[in-house]
């Protein structure tokens, strides 16, 4: 089964707009990361939250995460062309070493 | 700000032969991962490696791979008898803490294997 999955799976804003994608997964979670990944290249870690925590910021990235829905959302304010990227969201495997990805959310910003 | 390394960053193979994929970790860290992701797919765990032992493998991860850490820096994944559905961007990362506990991995950019 997925663990990971987001919506939309593509998301095509103008600059100045806010951008939201959601990851839902499965199981228990001790934490939920973000990631963003430009084309071709590897995988940049935005922001973890722990499943104690329910909303954390990062600068223009808010992210919040509902464990009774298993669910998280991810926000960009204010977006950016330089934001255009794929966003994956991930989940550690309870008792496990692994992160599991998502399906990934391709966003472009148009200038 | 450190990060990690991967060499080189595309290789070609003909189907059978095998290859070694290499990676730095930045240097403090502790635990390390390869992960795969095909072209416009899903990013995929492959295997963990702790303590110069492998903590974690998936159902990919079967008898034609292998990891090792050859020296205090280098961490490499190798692909015995490579096979068409290898064809894929592989990724190595580390993490100073165990990844799936509370701690952020950093990825290298890749290695795209392309097998021919």
């Amino acid at each position: 089964s997925q663990q990971g999955e987001e919506d939309p799976q593509a998301l095509s804003i103008q600059e100045g707009e806010n951008a939201t994608m959601n990851c839902s997964y499965k199981t228990s979670i001790n934490n939920l990361q973000w990631y963003r990944q430009n084309s071709g290249r590897g995988l940049v870690h935005l922001i973890l939250i722990r499943s104690n925590e329910r909303e954390k910021h990062s600068g223009r990235l808010r992210v919040t995460l509902d464990t009774s829905k298993k669910s998280s959302s991810l926000l960009i304010t204010a977006s950016r062309a330089a934001d255009t990227a794929s966003y994956f969201c991930a989940t550690d495997d309870y008792n496990t070493d692994k992160l599991i990805f998502g399906t990934g959310t391709r966003l472009q910003v148009f200038p | 700000e450190p990060e990690v390394t991967q060499t080189p960053s595309h290789q070609v193979t003909q189907m059978g032969q095998e290859v070694i994929l290499r990676c730095v970790p930045i240097s403090n860290h502790l635990y390390f991962y390869w992960y795969r992701q095909i072209l416009g797919q899903k990013v995929e765990f492959l295997v963990s490696f702790y303590n110069n032992e492998i903590s974690e493998k998936s159902e990919i991860f079967d008898d034609q791979f292998s990891v090792e850490r050859p020296d205090g820096s280098n961490f490499t994944l190798k692909i015995r008898s490579t096979k068409l559905e290898d064809s894929a961007m592989y990724f190595c990362a580390s993490s100073l803490n165990r990844g799936a506990y509370n701690s952020p991995l950093h990825f290298g950019n890749g290695t795209r294997l392309t097998v021919t």
